[in-house]
């Protein structure tokens, strides 16, 4: 399977804790998403990278969240002292530019945070 | 900021036309698109539509653009039970679709 990976695919955890989540996107993509989707709600954009550079940030992404794609290619979200309200889907998806459609974001199945 | 809205629900026969309405705030969206969201799976691209076209078609799909009123609408023709899924409008105004506003989805469901 060539697509976009993400683990764990569920996570339950404790309010307090610290959680992290992978994402390996499709390997010759150079762009790299994040977004996270709430119950009954569209998907909402976190962050994203093209190659190891952050070129966004939401200001849904508060203090506490932190992503990282150190050499371009896989990358880690961080969630420090998870809340009840960090509870949802954290969705990564990828993209080559300059090829295919523009605005073609190639998804993973999605990591499902569960704070307790 | 930029808004997508749908509506939350659609049921249609086996067989009939589906329509799936989308509208927007965004005037400087570029690029508008359709995702389908199946269980337990990511969100796929159906179709896309420049801002500049008023009409889309590929095979059961048509896209319809009326960019004055930034409505978006979605016919799936000969709806069949496996187009059973959660439908997202999206836009972006970047051109190079950095980002994509989603609207809330429009679950459809197909009855026999």
């Amino acid at each position: 399977d060539t697509g976009v990976s993400q683990d764990p695919r569920h996570k339950i955890t404790k309010r307090g804790q610290n959680v992290t989540f992978r994402c390996d996107p499709i390997s010759e993509h150079n762009r790299l998403y994040w977004y996270r989707q709430t119950l009954g709600q569209g998907p909402e954009f976190l962050t994203y990278f093209q190659n190891e550079a952050q070129l966004e940030k939401s200001r849904l992404l508060s203090d506490r969240f932190s992503a990282e794609r150190p050499k371009g290619s896989f990358s880690t979200l961080e969630i420090q002292r998870t809340e009840q309200g960090d509870s949802a889907m954290y969705l990564c998806a990828s993209s080559r530019t300059g090829t295919g459609v523009s605005g073609e974001l190639f998804f993973g199945e999605g990591s499902r945070l569960t704070v307790l | 900021g930029e808004d997508v809205e749908q509506s939350l629900f659609l049921s249609v026969r086996e067989g009939d036309s589906s329509v799936i309405n989308c509208t927007y705030t965004d005037s400087s969206s570029t690029y508008l698109y359709w995702y389908k969201q199946e269980p337990g799976a990511g969100l796929q691209l159906l179709t896309y539509i420049f801002s500049n076209m008023d009409m889309k078609q590929d095979q059961r799909l048509t896209v319809l653009l009326n960019k004055k009123d930034k409505h978006l609408s979605l016919r799936i023709a000969d709806t069949q039970t496996g187009d059973s899924a959660i439908y997202f409008c999206a836009e972006s105004s970047s051109g190079t679709a950095s980002k994509l506003t989603f609207g809330t989805g429009t679950r459809l469901q197909v009855t026999l």
